[in-house]
This record gives C-alpha cells, sequence and structure tokens, in this order.
C-alpha cells in the first residue's frame, strides 16, 4: 500500500482564491510526522509546514494551513489567497515514529490564474 | 550561500560509464539524505547518513548505488555501470538531530544515461 497518497494529478486556482491540496497517508505507528513541500520549476524542495502525529491544533505557516484529520488520515494543504508565485509542484510527506525514511506522494501541480 | 549544494547540475554519460555526485549540506547539520526522483514521481528515499555513518538504505538501491559521508561533512554518490532506468534527478536533503525533521533540499543533479 501507498504510504502517502495524492489524487489530484492537477489543480488550478484563481489568485487572491484559496485552494485544498488533498493528502492521505497510511501508518500503523502512532507516532509520525507529516510535511509539505513545494517544488518550483528550478526543481528546489522547499519546506512549507510541519504536522506531528500528536499536536493537538492543526498547523499554520503564514498562508499555508495543514487541515489534519487523524481519524481520516488526511493531511491537506489549504493555500489562501493565492498568488502567481504560488504555482510549483506540491508534495506531501510522511516519516514514520523515530525512522529516518521520509515518503512522499506523486505531488500536485497547481496552478495559479490570473 | 549557506544552503545545501551539489555538483555536478547535470550528467549526461553513456551506458555503462560510473558516474559520481557530490553533495555539500547545510554546515552544522548532521544528517544527510539522499533520494531520486523520475519524472512525474515524488521523491524515493535512497539513504541516510547521521554524522559519517550511513544507517539507513533503501532495500531498493542497487548493489551499483554506493554513498559515502568519510568525514561527516560532504557526501558522494556513486552509480556504477549506470543504465537508462537510472536516469532521474539525485536529490540531497540535510538537517539537524534534534528538530522535528524539516529537511533542506539541495538543487538536485539531473543525470541522463544515453
Amino acid at each position: 500500500a501507498q504510504k502517502i497518497t495524492q489524487t489530484q494529478p492537477g489543480m488550478f486556482v484563481q489568485e487572491k482564491e484559496a485552494v485544498t491540496l488533498d493528502c492521505t497517508y497510511d501508518t500503523s505507528d502512532p507516532s509520525y510526522g507529516l510535511f509539505w513541500y513545494k517544488q518550483p520549476s528550478s526543481g528546489e524542495m522547499i519546506f512549507l509546514i510541519y504536522q506531528g502525529s500528536y499536536d493537538q491544533q492543526n498547523a499554520t505557516e503564514g498562508r499555508y494551513s495543514l487541515n489534519f484529520q487523524k481519524a481520516r488520515k488526511s493531511a491537506n494543504l489549504v493555500i489562501s489567497a493565492s498568488q502567481l508565485g504560488d504555482s510549483a509542484m506540491y508534495f506531501c510527506a510522511m516519516r514514520e515514529g523515530t525512522g529516518n525514511q521520509f515518503y512522499f506522494g506523486t505531488g500536485t501541480s497547481l496552478t495559479v490564474i490570473p | 550561500d549557506t544552503g545545501v549544494s551539489q555538483d555536478p547540475r547535470h550528467k549526461i554519460t553513456k551506458r555503462g560509464q560510473n558516474v559520481t555526485f557530490r553533495c555539500d549540506p547545510i554546515s552544522e547539520h548532521n544528517r544527510l539524505y539522499w533520494y531520486r526522483q523520475t519524472l512525474g514521481q515524488g521523491p524515493e528515499f535512497l539513504t541516510y547518513f547521521q554524522n559519517e555513518a550511513q544507517l539507513e538504505k533503501s532495500r531498493l538501491l542497487s548493489d551499483r548505488f554506493s554513498a559515502e559521508r568519510p568525514k561527516g561533512s560532504f557526501s558522494t554518490l556513486e552509480i556504477q555501470r549506470t543504465e537508462q532506468g537510472d536516469s532521474a534527478m539525485y536529490l540531497c536533503a540535510s538537517s539537524i538531530s534534534g528538530q522535528v525533521g524539516e529537511q533542506f533540499f539541495g538543487p538536485g543533479t539531473r543525470l541522463t544515461v544515453l
């Protein structure tokens, strides 16, 4: 089974609107971390936001927030007030327990329309 | 610039040749990771170092691949007898023990095997 599933290959959003990128995960470890990364066309992976499995609050970082629904095993990324510079690939990732492997999804390509 | 650097950025080689890539992590980071990313996919974990010790290696990693981090600073990834299927982006990332696990990625080395 896939550890991380991103079911949206591509998404479009109007500039200044909010967009939600979906991510579901699969693990039996009670301790895990969830991450979102942005990969612009230049190729470099940029860390956006982190959510720990024991965190009570949803993580937020500026215009990014993570909608963490533990029972559903989902960790959707919400980008508010989209900007043209948000156009990129977005990857959801997970690290289980104290392990050092990060498991990445297949990514979602986001295009912001002016 | 104090980010993660990788060299070369691009490498074209003929099938059967050996190639070596270098990664220089952020100076105070003791953890170093190698990933491979093919078109349309997320990064796939290859191996992990803590200081100079290689602590984890993906079971998917062929024995043609070897990585070193001799002094706990820079790392090299060597691919022997390259195959066309090795064509990919090879990403390096680093982090510090004790933090939530945020990884800082380098720009990657794009390998093309003809």
